[in-house]
């Protein structure tokens, strides 16, 4: 069964710091990889999709890589804002593009 | 999330009654799928509609659970006398339905079962 582990669950920095967010799944055999955002009281939305061919995919300040033999993703936010502060959310296809989801690492940026 | 659009925002029902949560589509999309968030716990897939298949009932946690979609469009997803531990925010997403495809959320439907 596959699992998605997120780390840090939460993440306090001050407006302008780059900052790194991990994920790790268990089982390689994934279709690829999404990172979302969600705001309190409201959907999710898509960052960043990674194919399990992929290394990378950039995005703004967003950039995301991917290795698929080790189980692992980051997600890399460049000269972060107090807009960012959400929860982020890394989730991997199986078949049918079926997602397993992270528990999500919860990032304030306070000016 | 991208046009697609959930009905009700919020739902407070007693325990042992039965709800409807709805998901509108975007068009040209053609695969659906029901996630749930528990509080303090990540997405559960739910079930997943392709197209005339049979859908994907895998995730479904219990027989009170059921959901439809009607015309390859508009999905209910139905609850049978609800228990406590069923509330949760439910989540509807939309996607091509391929192996490799982006999937788009709607906003969710949070359900309180006191």
């Amino acid at each position: 069964k596959q699992e998605v582990t997120q780390i840090p669950a939460a993440l306090s920095v001050p407006e302008g710091e780059n900052l790194v967010l991990n994920c790790s799944f268990t089982d390689s055999a994934i279709y690829n990889l999404q990172w979302f955002r969600q705001d309190p009281g409201k959907g999710l939305t898509s960052l960043l999709l990674i194919q399990s061919s992929q290394r990378e995919q950039t995005s703004g300040r967003l950039n995301a890589s991917l290795d698929k033999s080790s189980g692992r993703s980051t997600l890399y936010i460049a000269a972060s804002q107090p807009g960012d502060s959400a929860t982020y959310l890394c989730a991997v296809s199986s078949s049918y593009g079926k997602l397993t989801f992270g528990q999500g690492t919860i990032l304030t940026v306070h000016p | 999330g991208a046009g697609v659009s959930q009905s009700p925002s919020n739902k407070v029902t007693e325990k042992g009654k039965d709800v409807e949560l709805r998901c509108d589509p975007i068009s040209g999309h053609t695969a659906l799928y029901w996630y749930r968030q528990r509080l303090g716990q990540g997405l559960e897939f739910l079930i997943y509609f392709q197209g005339n298949s049979a859908p994907d009932k895998s995730g479904l946690p219990s027989d009170r659970f059921s959901a439809e979609r009607t015309g390859g469009s508009v999905s209910t997803l139905t609850i049978q006398r609800t228990q406590q531990e069923d509330s949760a925010v439910y989540l509807c997403a939309f996607g091509g339905g391929g192996d490799y495809n982006e999937q788009f959320f709607g906003p969710g439907t949070r359900l309180t079962v006191l």
